[in-house]
């Protein structure tokens, strides 16, 4: 099975600020790597798939890149509504596995 | 409007069976592969199982494996999930997901949950 290892776990951070979440993979995963955030009591919603190409409504100010093994979600500028937690997940090969979560608080 | 909308949870004894279903709106269903993941009180996202859009390819994660069945009825825009042998640590919320290609998961249902409990 691929693991996928998030980091940092947590993060606080300011309105305004540069946030990025790292994920790696313990193999190649070429670009089938998809973002997710979630909020509390609400369903994942998908943010950027095939590792950085933005899902229809998300906004610009979120980005991801990388390929291989290692990925990066980046918002660049932080808004209130982005304080959420954030999950990577790997499509290259069942099972199809998830990373632990990054959660983003306000400072 | 796009929508999946989940049912079935409840809580069940160790040992017992539950059966979710998945009703899908606003696009063709019978055209999309199909997910359930689940995610335990607290903790984070598990995929559960994977359904080509005929049906014909289904895949399981180990850990459920012999216990559950997924199916899916295009007439119907259903997709289910026949839980047997249920465990304590399959206690969970229960998503279906529209499966975007590659692999990723575009549109998720609000969830059922699923405690098993004596």
């Amino acid at each position: 099975d691929i693991q996928m290892t998030q980091s940092p776990s947590s993060l606080s951070a300011s309105v305004g600020d540069r946030v990025t979440i790292t994920c790696r993979a313990s193999q190649y995963i070429s670009t089938y790597l998809n973002w997710y955030q979630q909020k509390p009591g609400k369903a994942p919603k998908l943010l950027i798939y095939a590792a950085s190409s933005l899902q229809s409504g998300v906004p610009s100010r979120i980005s991801g890149s990388g390929s291989g093994t290692d990925f990066t979600l980046s918002i660049s500028s932080l808004q209130p509504e982005d304080f959420a937690t954030y999950y990577c997940q790997q499509g290259y090969s069942t099972p199809l596995t998830f990373g632990g979560g990054t959660k983003v608080e306000i400072k | 409007e796009v929508q999946l909308v989940e049912s079935g949870g409840g809580l069940v004894q160790p040992g017992g069976s539950l059966r979710l279903s998945c009703a899908a709106s606003g696009f063709t269903f019978s055209s999309y592969e199909m997910n359930w993941v689940r995610q335990a009180p607290g903790k984070g996202l598990e995929w559960v199982s994977y359904i080509s859009s005929s049906g014909s390819t289904i895949h399981y994660a180990d850990s459920v494996k012999g216990r559950f069945t997924i199916s899916r009825d295009n007439a119907k825009n259903s997709l289910y999930l026949q839980m047997n042998s249920l465990r304590a640590e399959d206690t969970a919320i229960y998503y279906c997901a529209r499966n975007k290609r590659p692999d990723a998961f575009d549109i998720w249902g609000q969830g059922t949950m699923v405690t098993v409990s004596s």
